[in-house]
């Protein structure tokens, strides 16, 4: 099975930080690589899809990057309502599965 | 607008049974393949159950399989996850979660609903 290795696991930052976060798989995934934002009591929300790809409606301070093993999630410039726990997320076809990090709990300094 | 409801959650004993279903609106539900996504309190997201759009097959985490059977009516627009022998370890929030757009259930889940939770205690 493909391993998801999350860093940090929290995080505080302040108003217009630049935030970087980690995923690395333990074998190579390609870019078949997702992030997600999760606020408290809420459900998953898709931000970054195939490791680099923006979801409709979601702001440009989120980008993401890398493939293969390593993997970046950015925000560019910290706003309060990012406030939110973020996941990474991997999935294979054979079998079909989904495989997510162990997240990242970002707080506002 | 894409709607998942989920419903069924509530406390139940240790070895008893669980049926959950999950209500879908605003997509043609029989085209798409849904996953159940669940989240012990304080932890993270585990994926725990999938299933393509026309129920012919099923796949399972390891930690559910021989427990849990996902199905689905779409004649209902309706996902459903049965539960059985539930230990405490089951004690989670289950989503409902398919892709919409570009994205799909197997690859990338982009549609959550609320979650129902369920919780496993005498």
């Amino acid at each position: 099975d493909i391993r998801m290795t999350q860093s940090p696991s929290s995080l505080s930052a302040s108003v217009g930080d630049r935030v970087t976060i980690t995923c690395q798989a333990s074998q190579d995934i390609s870019n078949n690589l997702n992030w997600y934002q999760q606020k408290l009591g809420k459900a998953p929300k898709l931000l970054i899809y195939e490791a680099s790809n923006l979801e409709t409606g979601v702001p440009s301070r989120f980008s993401g990057s890398g493939s293969g093993t390593d993997f970046t999630f950015t925000i560019s410039s910290l706003q309060p309502e990012d406030i939110a726990t973020y996941y990474c997320q991997q999935y294979d076809h054979i079998p079909p599965r989904i495989t997510f990090g162990q997240g990242t709990r970002l707080e506002i300094k | 607008e894409v709607q998942l409801v989920e419903s069924g959650g509530r406390q139940v004993m240790p070895g008893g049974s669980l049926r959950l279903s999950c209500a879908a609106s605003g997509f043609i539900f029989g085209t798409y393949s849904m996953n159940w996504v669940r989240q012990a309190p304080g932890k993270g997201l585990e994926w725990a159950a999938s299933i393509t759009s026309s129920g012919t097959y099923m796949n399972y985490a390891d930690s559910v399989k021989g427990r849990f059977a996902i199905s689905r009516d779409n004649a209902e627009n309706s996902l459903y996850l049965q539960m059985n022998s539930l230990t405490a370890e089951d004690t989670a929030v289950y989503y409902c979660a398919t892709g919409i757009g570009y994205c799909d259930a197997a690859t990338c889940p982009s549609a959550w609903g609320q979650g129902t939770l369920v919780i496993v205690s005498a």
